[in-house]
């Protein structure tokens, strides 16, 4: 089936560890997205991509760092500079003029 | 910067009625615009997409407009089901990496 694949759905972190969530996609989109929703609360972008090896920050990008050295994958990973990373983590790919796609979800929790 | 807001922030009705969510959005410069559905805990689903060229789509029961040059679009939900319950978020896209800037969305309860 085509779709976009997060993983894994729940991720626990210690204070310090960095910790890398997978997005992959089999819908041969160019554009890939990474987004952080708090409780209650919309969604606000980190890093986007719209071409291999080619990634700019969003909002929200201190403490998040991304690589894009396949079409396919987006990997987020998520540095110990960034002080409150408990949040549930979005992934989207799209084409310019297509419906995005998105994953189910990263819930990250700081233990 | 695009700023996308979304009227009202929540809302609960009983079951049958028809339903308007607004979205408004400060830049018209954009491509298209999608509204979808996110359930608790989980992730997005498509609902429809509008191109910046079309006024309106529709997908069953659903409904939505866009009026681009003032910023406005509209998602009608007709006969509403408690199955509807959930958050229904508008984002559209522009140019600038073609990104979906996002609404705090509209939390939907339909009581039976």
């Amino acid at each position: 089936d085509g779709g976009i694949t997060q993983s894994p759905k729940y991720l626990f972190r210690k204070e310090g560890q960095n910790v890398t969530l997978s997005c992959e996609q089999n819908l041969n989109h160019d554009a890939m997205y990474w987004y952080r929703q708090d409780p209650g609360q919309g969604l606000r972008l980190i890093y986007y991509s719209q071409i291999v090896n080619d990634f700019q920050k969003g909002d929200i990008a201190e403490g998040y760092s991304v690589s894009r050295e396949k079409k396919e994958s987006f990997p987020l990973t998520v540095t110990s500079a960034q002080k409150n990373p408990t949040a549930f983590y979005l992934c989207a790919s799209r084409d310019r003029l297509t419906e995005a796609f998105f994953g189910q979800g990263t819930r990250l929790t700081v233990v | 910067k695009q700023e996308v807001t979304q009227i009202p922030a929540a809302l609960s009705v009983p079951e049958g009625e028809n339903l308007v969510l607004n979205c408004s959005f400060t830049d018209s410069a954009i491509y298209n615009l999608q509204w979808f559905r996110q359930d608790p805990g989980k992730g997005l689903t498509s609902l429809l997409l509008i191109q910046s060229s079309q006024r309106e789509q529709t997908s069953g029961r659903l409904n939505a407009s866009l009026d681009k040059s003032s910023g406005r679009s509209t998602l009608y939900i007709a006969a509403s089901q408690p199955g509807d319950s959930a958050t229904y978020l508008c984002a559209p896209a522009g140019d600038a990496g073609n990104m979906l800037t996002f609404g705090g969305g509209t939390r939907l309860m339909v009581k039976p």
